[in-house]
């Protein structure tokens, strides 16, 4: 399979945990997206990559979320000091640059629980 | 700002039956309007975009969508619904200005079921 893979794919951790999230985004994208859906929301934009450099983060991103691609190949996200509020389903998409940048392939995304 | 409204939490049709899963939008430059579809347990998976050109848009799995300007709107349509094509069905707009964020904003979603 060569779409867009998220690991793990749940997550349930306590209340003040760290927890740290991957994507493998498709191969020959360089464009990468953090987004998190909640029951009955649309995908909201958490950061976005071209290549290693995040060019773009949402006002939702707080000092507690971070997110890295360092080799501008899979990314990760993760979320200091966890809270009931991070409760949500992460994903991540992929797009490429060239005729298509606006297509957005997702991953199935990862779900944490936070108790 | 760009927006993204999809007035019906939910919309019932009958097999055989049209769909239109209705979206409309708001943007301050040239919009760039997308359908996604999200089965469950599943990522979302692109159906169809609009950027210019013809606005009747055709995309994967028989759906359509009509970009009406004046109208704002963007709706998704189908001639005849498979029980197949229930799913949460996501309508997303960016800014196509130059200059502008190569971010979507996504609408809430509208739940298809689609009854045998």
């Amino acid at each position: 399979d060569t779409g867009v893979s998220q690991n793990p794919r749940h997550k349930i951790t306590k209340r003040g945990q760290n927890v740290t999230f991957r994507c493998d985004p498709i191969s020959e994208h360089n464009r990468l997206y953090w987004y998190r859906q909640t029951l009955g929301q649309g995908p909201e934009f958490l950061t976005y990559f071209q290549n290693e450099a995040q060019l773009e983060k949402s006002r939702l991103l707080s000092d507690r979320f971070s997110a890295e691609r360092p080799k501008g190949s899979f990314s990760t996200l993760e979320i200091q000091r966890t809270e009931q509020g991070d409760s949500a389903m992460y994903l991540c998409a992929s797009s490429p640059t060239g005729g298509s940048t606006d297509t957005q392939y997702f991953g199935p995304g990862t779900r944490l629980t936070v108790l | 700002a760009q927006s993204v409204a999809q007035p019906e939490d939910q919309v019932n049709v009958a097999e055989g039956n049209p769909l239109t899963v209705k979206c409309t939008y708001s943007v301050s430059g040239n919009p760039y309007l997308f359908w996604y579809v999200q089965y469950p347990n599943r990522g979302l998976q692109f159906l169809l975009k609009y950027i210019t050109g013809d606005n009747l848009v055709k995309g994967s799995y028989g759906f359509e969508a009509e970009f009406n300007k004046s109208q704002t709107s963007f709706h998704l349509k189908k001639p005849s619904a498979l029980v197949s094509d229930s799913a949460l069905y996501f309508c997303a707009v960016r800014d196509g200005a130059s200059g502008g964020s190569y971010i979507p904003t996504f609408g809430r979603g509208t739940s298809l079921i689609v009854h045998p």
